[in-house]
């Protein structure tokens, strides 16, 4: 009964290559995102995901690419992979529904390494 | 540039005794407020949200809110070991905005 899921747990790869990061809600949530954590920690938005609306941080570089087949996923495509992308990515979720912003609900993470 | 600070620590408080993590933020339309906790390793979860002017409690925790002052606190009472981990604060602004803002976080050690 995971409310949010994503996949794979680790992610080990060389630098150029192309990968992808799934992430599902079972909670019914409108509102996903992608987040990084970087070695320092700090967890940096890179997209929020709502009623098929993409808002990107702008700092996000465009090899990194968002996609939603539904509202119950938003998978993460990388493209060319360089050295400064290792960290950990978590998926998010939240219902969101214009007003007050409601809590967010976090996948387990994926642990991105780049050889 | 919207901005959540936090002092990142460690703070180190003693079993039992109350630890006190504050937040302050620069976007004064901010309306949603949120204290996530987060162990080595792990995701984080969320501990407390609120969203109006002063305290609300549950159980141990307690979070204050002061947006004329803009900054928001938790109060961990009777801490415990198992309280050890990176407190994270997040603000968003709400009325259909979906980009929170989180701060770096402040690391609680509580020592026996």
């Amino acid at each position: 009964d995971t409310a949010v899921s994503q996949t794979p747990k680790y992610l080990v790869t060389q630098m150029g290559n192309d990968k992808s990061i799934k992430c599902e809600q079972n909670l019914g949530h409108d509102t996903m995102y992608w987040y990084k954590q970087d070695s320092k920690k700090f967890l940096k938005i890179m997209f929020s995901y709502n009623n098929k609306e993409l808002i990107i941080n702008e700092t996000v570089p465009n090899r990194f690419s968002p996609k939603s087949p539904d509202k119950a996923h938003l998978n993460l495509h990388i493209n060319s992979l360089e050295l400064g992308d290792s960290a950990v990515y978590f998926c998010a979720s939240s219902q969101d529904g214009g007003g007050l912003n409601q809590p967010q609900h976090f996948g387990d993470g994926t642990r991105l390494s780049i050889l | 540039q919207k901005e959540v600070e936090q002092n990142s620590g460690p703070l180190s408080v003693p079993e039992g005794a109350i630890a006190s993590l504050n937040c302050t933020y620069s976007d004064r339309g901010s309306q949603s407020f949120f204290w996530y906790r987060q162990y080595s390793g792990k995701s984080p979860e969320l501990i407390m949200s609120i969203y109006s002017n002063g305290d609300k409690e549950d159980g141990r925790f307690t979070a204050q809110l002061n947006k004329a002052s803009q900054y928001v606190s938790l109060l961990i009472r009777d801490s415990q070991p198992s309280d050890s981990a990176t407190y994270l604060c997040a603000v968003n602004r709400g009325g259909g905005s979906y980009i929170p803002t989180f701060g770096r976080g402040t690391s609680l050690i509580v020592h026996p």
